[in-house]
């Protein structure tokens, strides 16, 4: 059973563009989070999507956003780029709401 | 706020003892808690979690204690390995039927577990 892929792995962009990144679940999982983890910050929880609807969001600005299609796939999108946005950005999926959060690899932003 | 705390940043065991990781917890609404283990550039893996209709939970190498009244958990690693050496994330949440929809899992900053040979 393949696990939760996000792609890309690695990107770099410039102040001021945006940037969408992705998430495939594990097969037959319905919840995507997406988390940000810098250093000494731990995981700070940035949204969770249930059948395609936003049921949380964390204290992000709304530069941040995101969505889940009907396969269950999920985007994250960051617009206007700032330096401090530079992270790993960890996208986890859960069969339902009570059980273990399996994560991706996640893709490390680097912001220019 | 923070809600879920593991108040030490990093532990150094030797080899073949025990190592103990603790975590504490504020939200009184969380009752199912979950240990994850990060190594750098790559996603946490899950290890073990508890709901609170127990105090204890055992997978092999690992046990996770809660003691609810103490909003306390602790993570027991034995024996530890250098292979152990990462760093390891408490997160809890609410359980279903608690109430509302809110059941985002929330994190601790994680303790950094050094396991010497």
């Amino acid at each position: 059973k393949a696990g939760v892929t996000q792609t890309p792995r690695y990107l770099i962009k410039t102040r001021g563009q945006q940037v969408t990144l992705s998430c495939s679940p594990i097969s037959g999982h319905r919840s995507v989070s997406w988390y940000q983890q810098t250093p000494g910050q731990g995981l700070q929880f940035l949204f969770e999507y249930f059948s395609e609807t936003q049921r949380n969001k964390g204290n992000f600005p709304g530069r941040f956003s995101g969505r889940q299609f009907s396969n269950s796939r999920s985007e994250m999108n960051v617009s206007t780029l700032e330096l401090g946005d530079s992270a790993l950005y960890l996208c986890a999926s859960r069969l339902t709401e009570n059980t273990e959060a399996f994560f991706g690899q996640g893709t490390r932003l680097t912001v220019v | 706020d923070q809600q879920v705390k593991q108040n030490s940043p990093s532990l150094s065991v030797q080899e073949g003892r025990i190592s103990i990781l603790n975590c504490d917890y504020t939200n009184s609404m969380f009752d199912y808690f979950l240990w994850y283990k990060k190594y750098p550039a790559e996603g946490p893996t899950f290890l073990i979690s508890i709901s609170s209709i127990k105090d204890k939970n055992e997978d092999g190498r690992f046990t996770v204690f809660l003691n609810k009244s103490a909003k306390h958990l602790s993570l027991h690693i034995v024996p530890s390995q250098p292979g152990d050496s990462a760093v390891y994330f408490c997160a809890a949440s609410p359980m279903l039927n608690s109430g509302g929809s809110n059941y985002k899992l929330t994190f601790g900053k994680g303790t950094l577990l050094t396991v010497n040979p």
